[in-house]
């Protein structure tokens, strides 16, 4: 069983580009959360997406915008990027996102503003 | 508002020892308390989790003690080994509004000296 695809795992743009991530979740898995890593905040929650509609959102700026299309796949995209961005943002994915219910992270994608 | 306190930051045990993370928690409303161990350059993965309505779980070498009424709660690695050398991060989540998000600890890097 394939694990949480995220795409690409590197990633360098330039402050006031915007970026678009890819997480592919587990085969049935319908609820989708994405996590910004740094050292200085740690793990924060961005938002979470069920069937297509986002269901919770964190304390980040309108900059940081997600989608979850038909098939569970979700797209997270920063527009105009600032050099705090950077930061490493993990997708995980869960069968319903219920509290209590196993959420599985991808690696992954490592994002450097220059 | 930091609602999931973790210490400490970093630890070193001797191969063979007793590893202990306390975390404390602010928000009653929490329901599900799981530990995530992170290598470098992967995702986090979950440990082990345990509910408020249990005081104790065990798994192997890791157990989980919870007490309620101190909102605390810490891991316990039992005979450390090297490869159990990565960051933990405990965790909390609550069900609400058919929604749920995990509000992570700040993490704690462990190093096992063989």
């Amino acid at each position: 069983k394939a694990g949480v695809t995220q795409t690409p795992r590197y990633l360098i743009k330039t402050r006031g580009q915007q970026v678009t991530l890819s997480c592919s979740p587990i085969s049935g898995h319908r609820s989708v959360s994405w996590y910004q890593q740094t050292p200085g905040q740690g793990l924060q929650f961005l938002f979470e997406y069920f069937s297509e509609t986002q269901r919770n959102k964190g304390n980040f700026p309108g900059r940081f915008s997600g989608r979850q299309f038909s098939n569970s796949r979700s797209e997270m995209n920063v527009s105009t990027l600032e050099l705090g961005d950077s930061a490493l943002y993990l997708c995980a994915s869960s069968l319903s996102g219920s509290s209590g219910t196993e959420a599985f992270f991808g690696q992954g994608t490592r994002l450097t503003v220059v | 508002q930091q609602q999931v306190k973790q210490s400490p930051q970093s630890l070193i045990v001797q191969k063979g020892g007793i590893s202990i993370i306390n975390c404390a928690y602010e928000n009653t409303a929490f329901d599900y308390f799981p530990w995530y161990q992170q290598f470098p350059g992967k995702g986090p993965a979950l440990l082990i989790a345990i509910r408020p309505d249990v005081s104790e779980k065990k798994e192997g070498r890791f157990t989980i003690s919870f007490n309620k009424s101190a909102k605390q709660f810490s891991l316990h690695i039992m005979d450390s080994q090297p490869g159990d050398s990565a960051t933990y991060f405990c965790a909390a989540s609550e069900w609400y509004s058919s929604a749920s998000k995990i509000i992570f600890g700040s993490g704690t890097r462990l190093s096992i000296r063989p």
